[in-house]
């Protein structure tokens, strides 16, 4: 089993948006509604930022936002801050009935 | 608020078996799923397994032949242990809660670096 397909990393400017992709297959992100999207800060434990593709926890911000097209599952932070900068990484369900996780992706604020 | 705090033996040799811990608070470890993950330094996360109410279990393949997952009620406990380790074993473990599959990993713990070197 490969790893989901997130791009290595991804930058902008305080304020902007930015999107990060999470591509599988049509037996992982394709088949479920079971993607979430995890944040990391250097040297802490990941943090579930979206599940259920779509929603959040109580207390992620409405910055954060998650969507599914096809086989590509994508996190959308609005407003981009300085503690934004972080590592994300995605994960989902597969049809083998394990969990997955893509590469992650580094995220720069400029 | 729900507390896992993992604990191990930070180094061990090739081929011994590792034993870790996973003590939660905060919620009755009865419910929920319980998940061990692992992170190599520097690289990603790797799912390794879960165990749930009853006993239930769910192993990554890759790690399946080698291991345990296990919970102690009484201790609110969650354990895993892999056995014959080698150096590819070497990351920092997590164990997190879940809620359900939409939500399989809500509540993490700090994590415990494992070093496999003779």
């Amino acid at each position: 089993q490969s790893a989901l397909t997130q791009p290595a990393s991804l930058s902008g400017s305080p304020g902007q948006s930015i999107t990060i992709s999470c591509t599988g297959t049509s037996s992982d992100v394709g088949a479920y509604n079971y993607v979430s999207w995890y944040q990391q800060h250097p040297g802490k434990a990941p943090k579930v930022l979206i599940y259920g593709v779509t929603d959040r926890p109580s207390g992620t911000s409405t910055r954060f936002s998650g969507s599914k097209s096809g086989n590509t599952a994508s996190l959308t932070i609005s407003g981009l801050q300085t503690e934004d900068e972080a590592q994300y990484f995605c994960s989902s369900y597969t049809s083998a009935g394990t969990w997955m996780f893509g590469g992650g992706t580094q995220v720069t604020v400029l | 608020q729900v507390q896992l705090q993992e604990s191990g033996p930070g180094v061990l040799n090739p081929s011994e078996t590792l034993s870790l811990t996973c003590t939660v608070s905060g919620v009755s470890i009865t419910s929920s799923y319980w998940s061990w993950i692992r992170q190599s330094p520097g690289k990603g996360l790797e799912w390794i397994g879960y165990t749930y109410y009853g006993g239930n279990t769910n192993y990554n393949p890759s790690l399946k032949s080698r291991l345990t997952i296990s919970a102690d009620t009484s201790k609110s406990q969650v354990s895993l242990k892999l056995n014959s380790v080698t150096a590819a074993d070497t990351a920092v473990y997590y164990c997190a809660r879940g809620l359900s599959y939409f939500d399989i990993l809500r509540d993490w713990g700090q994590g415990t670096l494992v070093i496999v070197s003779s």
